[in-house]
């Protein structure tokens, strides 16, 4: 079955420590996103990549990097420099032509 | 004035009940319409996709669009335990190569058996 996988489904980190999000989709879908949620503050766009090798800033960029190296795949780093990193994140995917967004079914960080 | 305005509840009611769910928007770019349902700990899923102005029915959703007033609305007739969720509006200006969602962020929603 086509879809998002997004692993791990839980992740704990000591506070100062980088962590990868693993994102691979199987839909063949161009653009790729990554969203982080917040009680009461909604969905809020991290990174989005159109095409492979390029990707564009999101609302909260500051302290998150990625890559897309392939299309099928989209990892978000959480490094030391983001402030408050405790959060549920969602990755997602869609065509160009809209159709909406298919979501991963999240990765659950807790930083202590 | 933010883009997407969802009132976010917590919208408590009975099984049965017809429910409403709203989203105002202010760019009148906007052209495609969504919305998602999300369950606790869950990714969002796709529930309706509305081109334009109009109403678009699916067993027992409809999705209304009014491109004048700025309003789109999600009714669910006969609600059941199963449709509690939090459920998002989303929309975009176009698609192509800059497709971006902008989302209201979620009304709460629960029916009580």
């Amino acid at each position: 079955d086509g879809g998002i996988t997004q692993s791990p489904k839980y992740l704990f980190r000591k506070e100062g420590q980088n962590v990868t999000l693993s994102c691979e989709q199987n839909l063949n879908h161009d653009a790729m996103y990554w969203y982080r949620q917040d009680p009461g503050q909604g969905l809020r766009l991290i990174y989005y990549s159109q095409i492979v090798n390029d990707f564009q800033k999101g609302d909260i960029a500051e302290g998150y990097s990625v890559s897309r190296e392939k299309k099928e795949s989209f990892p978000l780093t959480v490094t030391s420099a983001q402030k408050n990193p405790t959060a549920f994140y969602l990755c997602a995917s869609s065509i160009f032509q809209g159709g909406g967004y298919t979501f991963g079914s999240g990765t659950r960080l807790t930083v202590v | 004035q933010k883009e997407v305005e969802q009132d976010p509840g917590p919208l408590s009611v009975p099984e049965g009940a017809i429910v409403s769910l709203n989203c105002t928007y202010s760019n009148s770019a906007f052209q495609y319409f969504m919305w998602y349902r999300q369950y606790s700990r869950k990714g969002p899923e796709l529930l309706m996709y509305t081109y334009s102005s109009g109403n678009k029915e699916d067993g027992r959703f409809t999705a209304q669009v009014d491109k004048s007033s700025k309003y789109i609305s999600l009714f669910i007739r006969d609600s059941q335990p199963s449709d509690s969720a939090t459920y998002l509006c989303a929309m975009s200006t176009s698609g192509g190569s800059n497709y971006k969602l902008t989302f209201g962020k979620g009304t709460l929603l629960t029916v009580n058996p």
